[in-house]
Parts: C-alpha cells; structure tokens; sequence
C-alpha cells in the first residue's frame, strides 16, 4: 500500500522560505521510471504542478516559478523535500506531494495548507 | 488560466450519464497519455483514469476515458449522488517541460 504525508509550517511570513517534506512508503524512489512531485491548489482554484524529481534525480519545475523552486531526494528516508523562497500571499494553498509512474500521479498525500500572513 | 481547457460545470440527475470534455494543444494532449482525478471537496484528489482510458483497480467500470487528437473525455454512466465531486484532466506538456492541469469541472448531480 502505497502512502505519502506532507509535513511543514501551517504559517509563513512574506518574503520567507516554505520547506515542505513529503515522508512515504510502499515504494521506493530508487526503482526505475518513479518519481515523487509536488503539486498545490489554491483555495477555491484548480490544481497546479510545481515539481517533480524522478528516481536517477532528473528533475523538473514548473516553468513560471523555476527560480524559486527547489526539489531534492533522501532515498534512504524515503523523502523528497521542496523549497519555495520568497513566499507571497498569492502562494497560500494546499500543497499536495504525489507519487509519479510513468504516465500519471498514481497516488497522492492528504495535503498541507499553508498560508501566507504578515 | 488553466493550460488544458474544461467546462466549469456540468449536471445530470441520478441515473443519467455525462460526459467531461478537456481541450489541449499538440504538445500536452496531443503527444502524451491523459489522467483524470477526482476530487471531494475537503480531500485530495484521487485517479480515475491514466493513459487516456484505463482504470486503476477499485474505480468502476462507469468511468471510462478517450482521446481524439488534442482533446479528451471523461464519461461516467449510471449518476449517483456519491459523484458529486470536482474533476481534473492533466497531462505532461512537452514544450513547458511540466506537468499541466485542466481548471477542474464541478458535477452536480441534481
């Protein structure tokens, strides 16, 4: 049975970093073709992909938001940990963490809100 | 503004059928497979179809997927009040290197 968990801060100020960890188990990140991504939905809004880093660490990010963007891995701990410099209001949402197949997010967290509030 | 293009609502009564349209270019639908995610409001989404029309095991038969071109489709058979819920179609957009969503269709059964 395959499950994910994000964890992280409910609440961060302007201008600081989000660290969200995403903690899972039933697969390993270490197999062929898997990958473990990031994806948030604002309230009320659709969803959106952030990014994405695959079992040999090829890494993808969304294109708009590149620059602010870290994904990284710790197969060992099997977690996959994203950073988000700079945040701003309009980045308030639930952050879902995701496991990727080949072809489509299989199976994703419960989600994380996090809000943005001076 | 959503990549992949759907209607923001749709409605049937129980029992009836409906069917889930998502528009996309040649570099989303048109060169890779399309899931679709359900999602009650409250909850994270959940697959209902991967690689344009199969189903993961325990999602039933009445949800069914195609694809044409850059355009695919949801259709869910048999209404029940347990289908209220927000859909999702997504892809892999190959020219923007990411992954890319529809704005999500709301189903009401009436």
């Amino acid at each position: 049975q395959i499950t994910l968990k994000e964890s992280g801060p409910t609440l961060v100020k302007p201008t600081q970093t989000l660290t969200l960890t995403c903690t899972f188990s039933g697969f390993s990140l270490s197999t062929s073709g898997v990958g473990v991504g990031w994806l948030r939905q604002p309230p009320g809004k659709a969803l959106e992909f952030l990014a994405l880093v695959y079992w040999d660490d090829d890494k993808r990010y969304s294109p708009s938001l590149k620059s602010r963007l870290t994904i990284t891995k710790d197969t060992s701990k099997s977690q996959v940990v994203l950073t988000m410099t700079n945040m701003d209001l309009v980045d308030t949402a639930t952050y879902y963490c995701a496991h990727r197949g080949r072809t489509t997010w299989h199976n994703w967290g419960q989600g994380a809100l996090v809000t943005v509030s001076s | 503004q959503s990549v992949l293009t759907q209607p923001p609502s749709v409605s049937a009564a129980p029992g009836q059928n409906v069917t889930i349209s998502c528009s996309g270019s040649t570099s989303n639908i048109g060169k890779s497979f399309v899931s679709w995610y359900q999602q009650i409001p409250g909850t994270a989404p959940k697959l209902l179809i991967y690689e344009n029309n199969k189903r993961p095991s325990g999602i039933p038969d009445r949800f069914s997927g195609s694809k044409s071109g850059t355009s695919a489709t949801l259709g869910i058979t048999g209404l029940q009040t347990g289908d209220e819920a927000d859909y999702y179609c997504g892809t892999w957009d190959s020219s923007l290197g990411a992954g890319v969503f529809g704005g999500g269709t709301k189903l009401t059964v009436l």
